[in-house]
């Protein structure tokens, strides 16, 4: 069954360096989306990213946030200086359709700023 | 904006015990509703879905039926395992590609 890729499934850096977190989307869908999970709290919504462009955003994504899609299997989060508080799991996501419909999601990466 | 609220955890069953986790919405229009499930150390995997008002979702055992008038999806489970035991949210997709929006989540420890 096709799945979302993330690597790496852990990611420890120091504070105010730049992190890159990796998602290949199953191969077919065209709707990316970033979210976060902060140790024990809710699941939250980052960024959607359709046709190249971001669809919308949540204002936790601001500008030391970036997302790319490098070429037509990688899907990527960049975080330009980590701050402590940027200590989260990182869920990519993929959808295949426009509709309301099932979001796929990776197993994650757990990010750790130091 | 959109909003989800679960039951508020942790909830603790012994083996076999009858499960509902109360899901409740808050959302323009006619949302889909999904229930996530979250094994420890790992990612959200899709448990059920449903579409529109009045559709059940089932899988492993679980269900939840969308209720428009009481805007509520409660998922439940006749009889759970020690292997049910995870973290269960809800959510919900309002607009085309659009978010998802997730309750909190509801850990479930069941104890055999």
């Amino acid at each position: 069954e096709p799945e979302v890729t993330q690597t790496p499934s852990h990611q420890v850096t120091q504070m105010g360096q730049e992190v890159i977190l990796r998602c290949v989307p199953i191969s077919n869908h065209l709707y990316f989306y970033w979210y976060r999970q902060i140790l024990g709290q809710k699941v939250e919504f980052l960024v959607s990213f359709y046709n190249n462009e971001i669809s919308e955003k949540s204002e936790i994504f601001d500008d030391q946030f970036s997302v790319e899609r490098p070429d037509g299997s990688n899907f990527t989060l960049k975080i330009r200086s980590t701050k402590l508080e940027d200590s989260a799991m990182y869920f990519c996501a993929s959808s295949g359709q426009g509709g309301k419909n099932i979001q796929y999601f990776g197993a994650g990466t757990r990010l750790s700023v130091l | 904006g959109d909003s989800v609220t679960q039951m508020e955890g942790p909830v603790t069953l012994s083996e076999e015990a009858f499960l509902t986790i109360n899901c409740t919405y808050t959302a323009t229009g006619y949302p889909s509703l999904f229930w996530y499930v979250q094994y420890p150390g790992e990612g959200l995997q899709l448990l059920l879905k449903a579409t529109k008002a009045d559709d059940k979702g089932s899988n492993k055992g679980f269900e939840a039926t969308y209720r428009k008038e009481t805007t509520s999806f409660h998922l439940e489970k006749g009889s759970v395992q020690v292997s049910d035991s995870a973290v269960y949210f809800c959510a919900l997709i309002n607009t085309n590609a659009g978010k998802s929006t997730f309750g909190d989540g509801t850990t479930l420890t069941v104890k055999p």
